[in-house]
């Protein structure tokens, strides 16, 4: 079945360690985003990718990098600069079907910082 | 620009009762309007959408939205409450502003308890 698929589930850091989320998708789409989820705070962009290695920061970019040197994948890495980490991150995708089309998410990737 | 207000997080029904979960939208351009739902730990799912023609639209699990215009509003409804559709709702507005980030803007979300 076509999808998004994160990887780790979950994840534990010490502080000033570098992590790396994964994000693969087999929707043939275009665009991918990464969003962090805090409580009461819905969701914010960190970075998007509307082809392949070309990215742009999002609102929260900060403390995080990515690449996207093949079309269905989006890693995410949370840097030591990050300075609060610990939060749910969700990676999605989008057609090209313009404004239209809706974002399909992965299950998400909950990253505590020990 | 786009953005999405999200009345009361925090919303209790008992089972079997009207679910109403509030969205206003702020867009100088037609708005393209979402609903998503996010059960515990998991991603988004889509629940409905509205793009252009008739504003009443329904989604799974047996919800519903109406876009109205004249309120510029989204609000997201279901006749009768079960003990699965307890979760979080979120409302999303498509980003048409020339940003290039072919965007979605959500709002900070509705958590639904349902009563048995």
């Amino acid at each position: 079945d076509g999808g998004i698929t994160q990887s780790p589930k979950y994840l534990f850091r010490k502080e000033g360690q570098n992590v790396t989320l994964s994000c693969e998708q087999n929707l043939n789409h275009d665009a991918m985003y990464w969003y962090r989820q805090d409580p009461g705070q819905g969701l914010r962009l960190i970075y998007y990718s509307q082809i392949v290695n070309d990215f742009q920061k999002g609102d929260i970019a900060e403390g995080y990098s990515v690449s996207r040197e093949k079309k269905e994948s989006f890693p995410l890495t949370v840097t030591s600069a990050q300075k609060n980490p610990t939060a749910f991150y969700l990676c999605a995708s989008r057609g090209t079907s313009g404004y239209t089309g809706e974002l399909f998410f992965g299950e998400g990737s909950r990253l505590t910082v020990l | 620009a786009q953005s999405v207000t999200q009345l009361g997080s925090h919303v209790s029904v008992s089972e079997g009762a009207l679910v109403l979960l509030r969205c206003n939208y702020s867009s100088s351009v037609p708005p393209y309007l979402f609903w998503y739902v996010q059960y515990p730990n998991q991603g988004l799912q889509l629940l409905l959408k509205y793009t252009t023609g008739a504003t009443l639209v329904k989604g799974i699990n047996g919800f519903e939205a109406e876009f109205k215009k004249s309120e510029t509003s989204f609000h997201l409804t279901k006749p009768s409450a079960h003990m699965s559709d307890a979760a979080e709702y979120f409302c999303a507005v498509s980003d048409q502003a020339q940003t290039g980030a072919n965007n979605l803007f959500f709002g900070t979300g509705t958590r639904l308890t349902v009563i048995p």
